[in-house]
């Protein structure tokens, strides 16, 4: 079957860095996305990464390596604004996205 | 950017009643849309796959004669939850993906759906 592992809940500090990570067992491969949902609203697009490598955008940089089946999402320099839950998803052979459950991270003073 | 709208965002019908969702890329071109529910604190289900101008495509466990879903262009789609029940009671998004992007989705703001 599919599969989207990613952590249940991270705390971090204002201003420290945070890694979450997802691992993936899907059918086929077409690209990981990584999207920031706030409490009661849409998510809102991060990062897309379909070859290996760092993919950096500001204070956020996504990483991916395809024979491990892994991705993380780096935040740098932490925010308050940045406690949301963060999901990681996957296409797969046939364009369909599967979703993880989603990280909520806590971001504390 | 690509915007999608979504309305309404907030909807209170009475149990029994149908309740239709609307979900419109503005300024882009979308062959295909995806519905999904969202309950608290739990992650996005997908309920169905609308491509315009087909039938939908509802995952498993979702009554597709219960949430009705057209795509009858290339910028809007339609999601009736039919005869209406308190555990309809839900955050039900959609999202659109352009036409000849490969994968990259926007979403709409949602849609709260309390059902009395």
């Amino acid at each position: 079957g599919q599969n989207i592992d990613q952590p249940t809940e991270m705390t971090a500090t204002e201003g420290a860095i945070v890694q979450i990570n997802c691992t993936y067992q899907t059918s086929g491969f077409n690209g990981l996305f990584w999207y920031q949902q706030h409490a009661g609203e849409a998510p809102t697009f991060l990062s897309y990464n379909v070859l290996d490598g760092l993919e950096e955008k500001g204070r956020f940089s996504s990483f991916l390596s395809r024979s491990k089946g892994y991705s993380y999402l780096l935040l740098k320099e932490l925010q308050m604004k940045d406690s949301a839950s963060y999901l990681c998803a996957v296409m797969d052979s046939n364009y369909q996205l599967i979703w993880g459950a989603g990280t909520k991270l806590i971001i504390k003073p | 950017g690509a915007v999608v709208s979504q309305h309404p965002s907030r909807v209170i019908c009475k149990s029994g009643t149908s309740v239709k969702i609307e979900c419109r890329s503005l300024d882009f071109q979308a062959t295909t849309m995806f519905w999904y529910r969202q309950f608290p604190k739990q992650s996005l289900m997908l309920m169905a796959t609308s491509n315009e101008g087909s039938k939908a495509t509802y995952e498993q466990g979702v009554e597709k004669d219960k949430f009705l879903i057209n795509h009858a262009s290339l910028t809007l789609s339609t999601l009736t939850v039919t005869s209406a029940h308190p555990e309809d009671s839900s955050f039900y998004i959609c999202s659109a993906k352009r036409t000849g992007d490969t994968g990259e989705l926007f979403f709409g703001e949602g849609s709260r759906l309390t059902v009395l």
